[in-house]
């Protein structure tokens, strides 16, 4: 069975510029999660989806970062502008339920010159 | 955000040695997860803890709930090379309310195992 699928694996773009960031969970689940995780950190919660319901983005910086998840599938995170601060890695991960087993993707490292 | 306080930060061991490291929450927590990140890859649970004062193991590891629910701790016993990696401790909490399923990581333990 295919793990979490994310896309690019690594964006390099000036600050400024606008970046797109694609996930495809494992099959069959439900709740898709965001993670922002900054170099000798833990991961950190950005947005969470029940299907296509984002049902926590407390923690999305919503000036620049959107995402969305139209068919309860596949989803997409976006940053316009970028800037400095948001070179990362952006963790997609997926699970069946809620409270279930999270299942993480490899991630999109970003960096912005 | 908040992050869970773990330590070490980091431990330089010898293969066949035992690690110990720990994870302490200001807050109360339902259940307490390990996880394993190698370069370039997503963390991959190691261990979950569902229950205060559960102690679980998994091959060489093991790892307990704490009472309080505050805290937890992983034990790896005879480290071996491929052990190598960071180690992060996750609390979730129940379900009822937005937060359900979030995972609050610490900031992790770097391990390296000298052969």
């Amino acid at each position: 069975e295919a793990g979490v699928v994310q896309s690019p694996r690594y964006k390099i773009i000036e600050k400024k510029q606008p970046v797109a960031f694609w996930c495809n969970p494992i099959s069959g689940h439900n709740t898709l999660y965001w993670y922002l995780q900054n170099l000798g950190q833990g991961p950190e919660l950005l947005i969470r989806y029940e299907n296509e319901e984002a049902v926590d983005d407390s923690q999305l910086p919503k000036d620049r970062f959107s995402a969305e998840r139209l068919k309860g599938v596949d989803s997409t995170l976006k940053i316009q502008p970028a800037e400095l601060g948001d070179s990362a890695v952006y963790l997609c991960a997926s699970s069946i339920y809620p409270g279930g087993e999270q299942f993480f993707g490899p991630g999109t490292r970003l960096t912005v010159l | 955000g908040q992050q869970l306080n773990q330590s070490p930060q980091s431990m330089f061991i010898q293969e066949g040695e035992d690690v110990s490291m720990n994870c302490t929450s200001s807050s109360i927590f339902n259940t307490w997860l390990w996880y394993k990140q190698d370069p370039g890859e997503g963390p991959v649970l190691l261990i979950a803890l569902y229950k205060a004062g559960e102690l679980t193991s998994n091959g060489r590891l093991t790892a307990q709930f704490g009472i309080t629910r505050k805290d937890s701790f992983l034990n790896i016993s005879a480290s071996i090379p491929s052990d190598v990696g960071i180690y992060f401790c996750a609390g979730q909490l129940g379900a009822g309310g937005t937060s359900y399923g979030k995972l609050t990581f610490g900031q992790g333990t770097i391990l390296t195992v000298h052969p």
